[in-house]
């Protein structure tokens, strides 16, 4: 099992440009999440999916799109970046059972962006 | 407001020389604990779940406990590879919401 793979692992984008950041589980799990980590401030969740076709707003979503049209993809579209998005971004998946999430996620290894 | 704070920021230690780091939280529907270690540049990794006051569990040199109020992670007789990030983290419904973490250094 790869578990979950982001791609790509590094990006600098120029302000204004739009991108997508990729991410895909192999473990079936029902619920993938979106964070991305500044220094001091931990991790910070911007959406998440509890399900193929299902998604919701977390933390920090201004600037960001996500979809889920399968159960193993979750990609994240930053829309028009901005030198506040530069952050280093993690993917992550649990599994659920009986639409309840009470186990541990499973991260990706990051992708380090800079807008300048 | 849910909340998980993390105690110290930073910690150094000389190989062998045991300590705890503290996860004090405040959150409404807990439905579990979690510890994980970061190496640099990488994804955090899981070590361990807690559900309930009272639980504790072990791997290797790192033992967790949990009260109704914050959580330890003791690390007994370190090892310079134990040097990383602990991150802390409280589930709510769909979310987690993670602490700032306290960055590990053992020297040799």
């Amino acid at each position: 099992n790869a578990g979950v793979t982001q791609t790509p692992k590094f990006q600098v984008l120029k302000t204004g440009q739009s991108m997508t950041l990729q991410c895909a589980q192999d473990m079936n799990h029902e619920y993938m999440s979106w964070y991305r980590q500044d220094p001091g401030m931990g991790l910070r969740l911007i959406h998440y999916s509890v399900g193929a076709g299902i998604t919701d707003q977390g933390e920090v979503p201004n600037g960001y799109n996500v979809s889920r049209s399968t159960t193993e993809d979750f990609p994240l579209r930053l829309l028009s970046a901005a030198p506040s998005q530069t952050s280093v971004y993690f993917c992550a998946s649990s599994y659920s059972g009986q639409g309840v999430v009470n186990t541990e996620a499973f991260f990706g290894q990051g992708t380090r962006l800079t807008v300048v | 407001e849910d909340q998980v704070t993390q105690s110290p920021e930073a910690l150094r230690l000389q190989e062998g020389e045991s300590s705890s780091l503290n996860c004090s939280y405040t959150v409404s529907g807990l439905r579990g604990l979690f510890w994980y270690r970061q190496d640099p540049g990488k994804g955090p990794e899981f070590l361990f779940t807690l559900y309930s006051a009272g639980e504790e569990k072990e791997k290797e040199r790192l033992k967790a406990t949990l009260t109704k109020k914050e959580s330890f992670l003791h690390i007994t007789a370190p090892k310079p590879e134990d040097s990383a990030t602990y991150l802390c983290a409280v589930q709510r419904t769909y979310k987690y919401i993670f602490g700032t973490g306290t960055r590990l250094k053992v020297l040799a």
